[in-house]
């Protein structure tokens, strides 16, 4: 089956700092990748995307790189805010169905 | 636009039982994918209905069964409810079929079934 792993189960980071969470896939034929945000009680929320023909896309105030080389995927928090703090997954897909991430919890300081 | 809603939002079970989980889609959205959550696993995909046609089906035993009616609204059922069935059941809709690039999906709020 698919892995789509990320390195840190929990990242806590002070608020007005930048926050990276990282997620690793493995399936090289994977040309789409999301991340979500999963606040407690709710379903994850969409925050950005980005297709394999790319290695970088911004949007406000997220930023996810890929790597395919490694097969590394990344989203980078600008000014790290209280409402940041949540489970963030990534997921990808060759194609047919998305394999989801086990999810890394970020905590922002006050 | 109403999100994707997701009735009931919780529920208890005791094993050997079976249980029907409900999700209308945004309207507009054909493509209906049903996840289980569970602590540790992430979301692990069951199967996603385009059409009223179930176009892919994950890893998990004839037990979990879907159907979408012809208005995109779907079921899943589970049948002989065993105690490692609890969990967070999400469902999401989007446009077009998964795997469509910038095909953002819409995820419920989710119904957790807890199994006794």
């Amino acid at each position: 089956g698919e892995s789509v792993g990320l390195h840190l189960p929990t990242l806590s980071v002070q608020e007005g700092d930048n926050s990276i969470i990282n997620c690793a896939y493995s399936n090289s034929a994977s040309d789409y990748f999301i991340w979500y945000k999963q606040e407690s009680g709710k379903g994850p929320q969409f925050i950005i995307d980005i297709r394999s023909n790319m290695d970088k896309r911004q949007g406000q105030r997220v930023t996810v790189l890929l790597n395919k080389t490694v097969k590394h995927l990344s989203l980078q928090i600008a000014a790290t805010q209280p409402g940041d703090s949540a489970v963030y997954f990534c997921a990808e897909t060759p194609g047919n169905q998305f394999y989801f991430g086990t999810g890394t919890s970020l905590t922002v300081i006050p | 636009k109403a999100g994707v809603t997701q009735t009931p939002r919780y529920l208890i079970k005791t094993r050997g039982q079976q249980v029907t989980l409900s999700c209308s889609p945004i309207s507009g959205h054909r493509s209906v994918s049903w996840y289980q959550q569970t602590p540790g696993q992430g979301l692990q995909f069951l199967f996603e209905y385009f059409s009223e046609t179930q176009r892919n089906k994950g890893n998990f035993p004839g037990r979990f069964s879907g159907r979408q009616f012809s208005n995109s609204r779907s079921e899943m059922n589970v049948s002989t409810l065993e105690l490692g069935d609890s969990a967070l059941y999400l469902c999401a809709s989007s446009l077009r079929p998964q795997g469509t690039t910038y095909n953002e999906q819409f995820f419920g709020p989710g119904t957790r079934l807890t199994v006794l």
